[in-house]
């Protein structure tokens, strides 16, 4: 069955260290996803792609970064982890289909702490 | 930025009530979604409405898209503690192709 994985599920780090999240679908979707997921925020976009070497900013892009060298992969880089980047870390891919598109689909999450 | 207003924040009932969750927005999406979200888990879909003034139904659960598109709620009849969990909207907006979340309403329904 297809599916996405994300790796690792839980992270601690230390401020000024660089990070890097895995995230692998096998779904074959063009789209991915990054989003942090913090109380009373909700889901906040953080970079996303539409198809392999291309990257977009999203609404919370700074401090990170994105790169897609594959349709699979899309690792996202913490360069220099600061406190407030301690959340939870979900990646999620989709399909575009004619004018609506369709679900995004979500991996489990990674809970990354920055101390 | 497109923002996507969820009310209430928290609800708790008890088994068997029914309840209400609005997904509000100024402005128009194309399409809008409903996730549910359990501990540790990622978010998984509910429903997509598409028209404005569709009615879409799940079983306990039905999903109503506001007539200019800028709205929404969700409504569970005869709550489960099954029910339990976050429910997200997700406005779908073609122009820039991304999705706008909301906040999320907490449900916790009790036995």
């Amino acid at each position: 069955d297809a599916e996405i994985t994300q790796s690792p599920r839980h992270k601690i780090t230390e401020t000024g260290r660089q990070v890097t999240l895995a995230c692998h679908q096998t779904w074959n979707h063009n789209n991915m996803f990054w989003y942090r997921q913090d109380l009373g925020h909700g889901l906040r976009l953080i970079h996303y792609s539409y198809g392999v070497q291309d990257t977009n900013k999203g609404e919370v892009s700074d401090g990170y970064s994105v790169s897609r060298s594959n349709t699979e992969d899309l690792p996202l880089t913490l360069e220099s982890a600061a406190s407030s980047q301690t959340s939870v870390y979900f990646c999620a891919s989709s399909e575009f289909s004619g004018t609506n598109y369709n679900e995004q689909f979500f991996g489990p999450g990674t809970r990354l702490t920055v101390l | 930025t497109q923002l996507l207003e969820q009310s209430p924040q928290f609800l708790s009932i008890q088994e068997g009530e029914n309840l209400t969750v609005y997904c509000n927005s100024s402005s128009v999406f194309s399409s809008l979604q409903w996730y549910r979200q359990e501990p540790g888990e990622g978010p998984v879909l509910l429903v997509t409405v598409v028209t404005g003034g569709e009615v879409k139904k799940l079983k306990r659960l039905t999903f109503q898209f506001g007539d200019a598109r800028k709205d929404s709620s969700l409504h569970i009849t005869a709550a489960q503690p099954g029910d339990t969990g976050l429910y997200l909207c997700a406005g779908v907006d073609d122009s820039w192709g991304k999705f706008q979340f909301g906040a999320g309403t907490q449900v916790v329904v009790t036995p």
